[in-house]
C-alpha cells in the first residue's frame, strides 16, 4: 500500500532531551516536508526537501533539523525540545512535477514537558 | 507574506443543508490550490484546482477556482454526519526551482443529525 509512515505516533518526553520523528514513504516521492499543526495557527511547515540531499527552511523552522540521505526517509530531528514545540507533526510527500499532490502521515502527537 | 484566509471558521449544520467553504489567497508564484478534508488524523486529498472557472466535482462536493479574485469555494451539497471534519484549503506556491504550501487555518463544520 501506498503510504507515508510517521513514527512515533505519540510521545510524551521532557524539555531538553534529543528525540528523532522518522518518516518514510514508498511512492519514490522526490519531494517531502515536514509540517506542524497547532490550534488557531493551521498547518505550518518546518522542512522541506525537494530531493537527496536538499533541504530547505520552511516558515518555523527554528528548534527543528532534518536531513535526506535517501529518498524514501526524511526524519525529523529535535536537538532539545521544549515546552513550545508541543504540537502535532505531519510529515508528507509528493512526486515532482503534474498533477501530483501531497500525501500525509498519520501525524505524530508530540508533548514536551 | 502569503497568506491563506479560510471562512467561516466554524460551522454547525444539519443533514441535508447546502455549504460554501470559502478560501482567499494572497501567494506570490501560484500553482495550484487544494482542498484537504482532516477528520482528526491525517489530511486527505479532495481537490486540485488550477484554471480559473473549471468546476471539480466529486459526489456531493464541488469546487472551483477564481484567479483574478484570488479566492475558491467548496461546496457539499445534501450534508451528510459524515462529512463533519475540518476543511483545509492550501496553496501551492513555487519559486526558483522550489515549491512549497501555505496553509489556511481551516473550516471546522459539524453537521448534525
Amino acid at each position: 500500500e501506498a503510504q507515508v509512515t510517521q513514527n512515533p505516533r505519540y510521545l510524551i518526553t521532557v524539555t531538553g532531551k534529543k528525540l528523532t520523528v522518522t518518516c518514510s514513504q514508498n511512492m519514490n516521492h522526490e519531494y517531502m516536508s515536514w509540517y506542524r499543526q497547532d490550534p488557531g495557527l493551521g498547518l505550518r511547515q518546518i522542512y522541506y526537501s525537494m530531493n537527496v540531499e536538499v533541504t530547505d527552511k520552511g516558515d518555523v523552522p527554528e528548534g527543528y533539523k532534518v536531513s535526506r540521505k535517501e529518498k524514501r526517509n526524511f526524519p525529523l530531528i529535535l536537538e532539545s525540545p521544549s515546552p513550545n514545540q508541543t504540537s502535532l507533526y505531519f510529515c508528507a510527500s509528493k512526486r515532482e512535477g503534474g498533477a501530483n499532490v501531497l500525501t500525509f502521515g498519520a501525524g505524530s502527537r508530540l508533548t514536551v514537558l | 507574506e502569503d497568506k491563506v484566509v479560510q471562512s467561516p471558521l466554524s460551522l454547525v449544520v444539519h443533514e441535508g443543508d447546502t455549504v460554501t467553504l470559502n478560501c482567499s489567497y494572497e501567494v506570490t508564484n501560484f500553482r495550484s490550490l487544494l482542498w484537504y478534508k482532516q477528520e482528526k488524523k491525517a489530511p486527505t486529498f479532495l481537490f486540485m484546482l488550477t484554471s480559473s472557472g473549471i468546476e471539480k466535482k466529486s459526489g456531493r462536493l464541488s469546487s472551483i477556482l477564481d484567479k483574478k479574485e484570488l479566492f475558491s469555494i467548496l461546496n457539499i451539497t445534501a450534508t451528510q454526519t459524515g462529512d463533519s471534519a475540518v476543511y483545509l484549503c492550501a496553496v501551492e506556491a513555487s519559486t526558483s526551482g522550489t515549491y512549497k504550501y501555505i496553509f489556511g487555518t481551516g473550516t471546522r463544520l459539524k453537521v448534525l443529525a
